[in-house]
């Protein structure tokens, strides 16, 4: 399945390091996703890029910055994290057409963060 | 506030049939998602429900109650390839999905 793909798959950084993840969706949809996934929690929704507008969940720290170029490609810049920001962070894409939201999620494989 | 609920694991026999249970409380109420998930791997959609009823889908059928707030996925059959975590997620009235906490179903020969 290479519908979504994220790179890189494995991520050990430091704090007061510099990284991005990367995302790209191969499937002409028009809105991706972060989510970070902790265990036993539930997926926690980051950003949205949809229908050219972003909607962020407004807990997620300024230490996530994400940035959408273009409809195929998504970034999530990390800086200065903290341990408890390891996670598996997971990108998604949608074909969103206007007022509705049913459409169905295609999720990449994830990346693995470790912050030591 | 908005909340699913879902057993945190569950475990099964190889052939055998296993239901598993998810309840969600939201603003509103525009349908829910089931997904399967395998260790170290992306969520894969499965289902989606908006009416009550059963939806069959080869081995997995899942059914919905609105008035229950009650979902369930069914999966019969089972094989050792169905070990895996299966994650409840309820769209509400501003099409946020609310996700559960996922169940990790464990297969056993």
């Amino acid at each position: 399945e290479t519908g979504v793909t994220q790179t890189p798959r494995h991520l050990v950084m430091g704090m007061t390091n510099k990284k991005s993840l990367k995302c790209e969706q191969h499937l002409g949809h028009n809105a991706m996703y972060w989510y970070k996934q902790s265990a036993k929690k539930p997926l926690e929704l980051m950003f949205v890029y949809s229908l050219e507008e972003r909607v962020e969940n407004n807990s997620v720290p300024s230490r996530f910055s994400p940035e959408c170029p273009n409809s195929s490609h998504l970034f999530l810049h990390l800086h200065t994290l903290q341990p408890e920001d390891s996670a598996l962070y997971l990108c998604a894409s949608s074909q969103r057409t206007s007022g509705s939201g049913t459409d169905t999620q295609y999720f990449g494989p994830g990346t693995r963060l470790t912050v030591l | 506030g908005q909340n699913i609920d879902q057993p945190t694991e569950m475990t099964a026999t190889e052939g055998a049939i296993v239901q598993i249970n998810c309840t969600y409380q939201t603003s509103g109420f525009n349908g829910l998602f089931w997904y399967q998930q395998h260790a170290g791997e992306a969520p894969t959609f499965l289902s989606y429900n908006v009416l009550d009823g059963l939806e069959e889908k080869g081995r997995f059928s899942s059914f919905l109650s609105r008035s229950k707030g009650y979902s369930y996925l069914l999966l019969k059959e089972l094989q050792m390839k169905d070990s895996a975590s299966y994650l409840c997620a309820a769209l509400d009235s501003n099409y946020q999905l609310i996700w559960g906490a996922g169940t990790k179903l464990i297969i056993k020969p």
